[in-house]
């Protein structure tokens, strides 16, 4: 089955800075990956998905880029601020949304 | 409109008792998956319900847990004679199904086994 694996598990940078989260999977029919943030007690929400037939899609500060032939999609944040603390979640899926792996998760702490 | 909602938010209960847990998914999603996600923890995959289909059950980790979907809609799930180690949150989330669509989740119960 699908695994999906993410580095780094924390995270801190200055705020200002980018920060860059990798997520590995290894099932090449993986067709969707979206990527979720959590804070602190509350429930994830999406923040940014893309699907296999795209490279890289950006809203505001915030990018994805995937690349099939490696297998590996990354999120990007630029310009940090301390609201974009979190714990985010990559994950894939494929097969119509049923077979739906998350990543462990990336604690980011973004200094002031 | 509204999201997805969870009842109940907490919920404290004694070793070896049965819980029910319910989820609410957003009206006319046919998606429908449970999580859980211990204390510091990722999400754990419990099980998926698409449709009339048959559902997923393959994360769930033991027989003590259950899970059933009424008329395509609300979602219970269901853990018998609980244990200390089932203590997190169960998230619920619902998607419009078909091809892999975004998840919405539900602000999830927090189970206490003591």
């Amino acid at each position: 089955g699908e695994n999906v694996e993410q580095h780094p598990s924390t995270l801190s940078v200055q705020e200002g800075d980018s920060a860059v989260i990798k997520c590995t999977y290894s099932d090449s029919a993986s067709n969707y990956f979206p990527w979720y943030k959590q804070e602190l007690g509350k429930r994830p929400q999406l923040i940014i998905d893309i699907r296999s037939n795209v490279g890289e899609k950006k809203d505001q500060r915030i990018a994805v880029t995937l690349n099939k032939t490696a297998k590996h999609f990354s999120l990007h944040i630029t310009e940090t601020q301390p609201e974009d603390s979190a714990v985010y979640f990559c994950a894939a899926s494929w097969n119509y949304g049923q077979n739906f792996v998350f990543g462990p998760g990336t604690r980011l702490s973004v200094l002031p | 409109g509204a999201g997805v909602s969870q009842s109940p938010s907490n919920k404290v209960t004694e070793k070896g008792k049965d819980v029910e847990l319910r989820c609410d998914p957003i009206s006319g999603h046919t998606a429908l998956y449970w999580y859980r996600q211990s204390l510091g923890q990722g999400l754990e995959f419990l099980i998926y319900f698409q449709g009339n289909s048959a559902p997923d059950k393959s994360g769930l980790p033991s027989d003590r847990f259950s899970a059933e979907r009424t008329g395509g809609s609300v979602s219970t799930l269901t853990i018998q004679r609980t244990q200390q180690e089932d203590s997190a949150v169960y998230l619920c989330a619902s998607s419009r199904g078909g091809q892999p669509e975004t998840q919405y989740f539900g602000p999830g119960t927090r189970l206490l086994v003591l």
